[in-house]
């Protein structure tokens, strides 16, 4: 079955603690990108990734990092998390871009 | 860069009745222009989208959007809404650049 898979589903976390989502898509797809998705602003983009080893900012890459060394894989990393990363974040992937995005189920994550 | 609005933060229909949700955006060149439907506690899904040719575009469940230049709009209708429509729905526009912008959403409700 083509699909987005993210882990972990639900993240709760202290402030400091280093975490890492993963997110996986078995479609080849070259573009995959972050998202965080918070009440009345809708989604917005953290980070993309045209294919293996590039990336770019989106409107929003304050304290998160990615990293794209395979085709599949492209994990968000939070260095030192803070409140205000409180968020539900999504991971999306496409053929190309601009085109339809395939969304992971989202991870619920929350900075105490 | 370009942006989304998305006037409406919630609607609320009766079931049987017509649907109307208003997208506006602002690209400077000829935008990719998407809706997505999110239930509640998963991923988002393509409705529709418009890249070029007509105006007038068929998605999914029985929606349909109309891209209107001259107003900057691409909104979304529906001639009958059913209880299972209930869900947020983002407009979204692609850019050349590869970054995607997503509009705040709009909740509807739908009564029986």
């Amino acid at each position: 079955e083509a699909q987005v898979t993210q882990n972990p589903r639900y993240l709760i976390t202290v402030t400091g603690k280093k975490l890492t989502v993963t997110c996986s898509q078995n479609m080849n797809h070259e573009y995959m990108s972050w998202y965080r998705q918070d009440p009345g602003l809708g989604l917005r983009q953290i980070y993309y990734s045209m294919n293996v080893e590039v990336t770019d900012k989106g409107d929003v890459p304050e304290g998160y990092k990615v990293s794209r060394k395979e085709k599949r894989n492209f994990p968000l990393i939070l260095e030192s998390p803070s409140p205000n990363q409180t968020s539900l974040y999504f991971c999306a992937s496409s053929f190309r871009t601009p085109n339809e995005q395939f969304f992971g189920p989202g991870t619920r994550l929350t900075v105490l | 860069a370009q942006s989304v609005t998305q006037p409406d933060i919630h609607i609320t229909v009766s079931e049987g009745a017509s649907l109307e949700l208003r997208c506006n955006y602002s690209y400077g060149a000829t935008p990719y222009l998407f809706w997505y439907v999110q239930s509640p506690g998963q991923g988002l899904q393509l409705l529709l989208k418009y890249f070029s040719g007509d105006t007038l575009v068929q998605g999914i469940k029985g929606f349909e959007a109309e891209f209107k230049r001259s107003q900057s709009s691409f909104n979304l209708r529906k001639p009958s809404v059913h209880w299972s429509d209930a869900a947020e729905y983002f407009c979204a526009v692609g850019s050349n650049n590869n970054d995607m912008r997503f509009g705040a959403g709009t909740r509807l409700t739908v009564k029986p």
